[in-house]
């Protein structure tokens, strides 16, 4: 299986930039995808194909990379997004998810 | 507009099983693969497996075979995902995603509101 490695926890300012990485164990290609899980929510595409904006999210959030190494940003952070991100390939069976990062205020 | 409508939290004892629902709406039911997600309490997603409505061809993770049984039922537009031989290990909440295609597998772009299972007896 395709283990995706997060780091678990990230805390930054408002109206500061966040970024999120997650490393592929082996190339995904561009098929990573990023999620935003509110407390008692279920989670939310934001990203898809690595780099694509989903229907409706807001242009502050943004996502770049290929192959095993990627990146999610944010910028600039709002209170409102405080929740926890992760990352989903769809390159090979079982589509696995990353253990996800926590963003929390500084 | 898509939506995805899970049916209601249950306690279940040990060894029994437990069958929960996905109802779809605001697209074509048929188009789109349907796919499961575990969460246990505090921890990451896990993809057990997807169904094609259209077929009824279904996919699943290793970890589920055995597992987990995923139907359809078209003239509703309903999902479901039937767990059996219930342990502690299978307390978490499941949800059910509409799948879209990208490179071998898919994405998942809605997202029901997720059923809580507890195990206990």
């Amino acid at each position: 299986d395709i283990v995706l490695t997060q780091s678990p926890a990230l805390a930054v300012s408002l109206g500061q930039r966040a970024t999120i990485s997650c490393r592929a164990s082996e190339s995904v290609r561009s098929s990573m995808h990023w999620y935003q899980q509110k407390s008692g929510q279920q989670p939310k595409l934001l990203i898809y194909g690595a780099s694509n904006l989903a229907s409706g999210v807001p242009a502050r959030f943004s996502g770049s990379g290929s192959g095993t190494d990627f990146t999610f940003t944010i910028d600039p952070v709002e209170a409102d997004d405080i929740a926890t991100y992760y990352c989903q390939q769809s390159r090979n069976d079982p589509w696995t998810f990353g253990g996800g990062t926590k963003l929390e205020l500084k | 507009q898509v939506k995805l409508l899970q049916s209601g939290a249950a306690l279940v004892k040990p060894g029994a099983s437990v069958k929960m629902s996905c109802k779809a709406s605001g697209y074509t039911f048929t188009d789109y693969w349907v796919s499961w997600v575990k969460q246990s309490h505090g921890k990451s997603l896990e993809w057990i497996g997807e169904i094609y409505p259209n077929s009824g061809a279904t996919n699943f993770n290793e970890k589920f075979k055995g597992k987990a049984t995923l139907t359809v039922d078209k003239s509703t537009s309903t999902a479901y995902m039937e767990l059996s031989r219930l342990t502690s290990e299978d307390s978490a909440i499941y949800y059910c995603t509409r799948g879209v295609i990208r490179g071998r597998g898919s994405y998942f772009d809605y997202w029901g509101q997720g059923v809580m299972v507890t195990v206990s007896s």
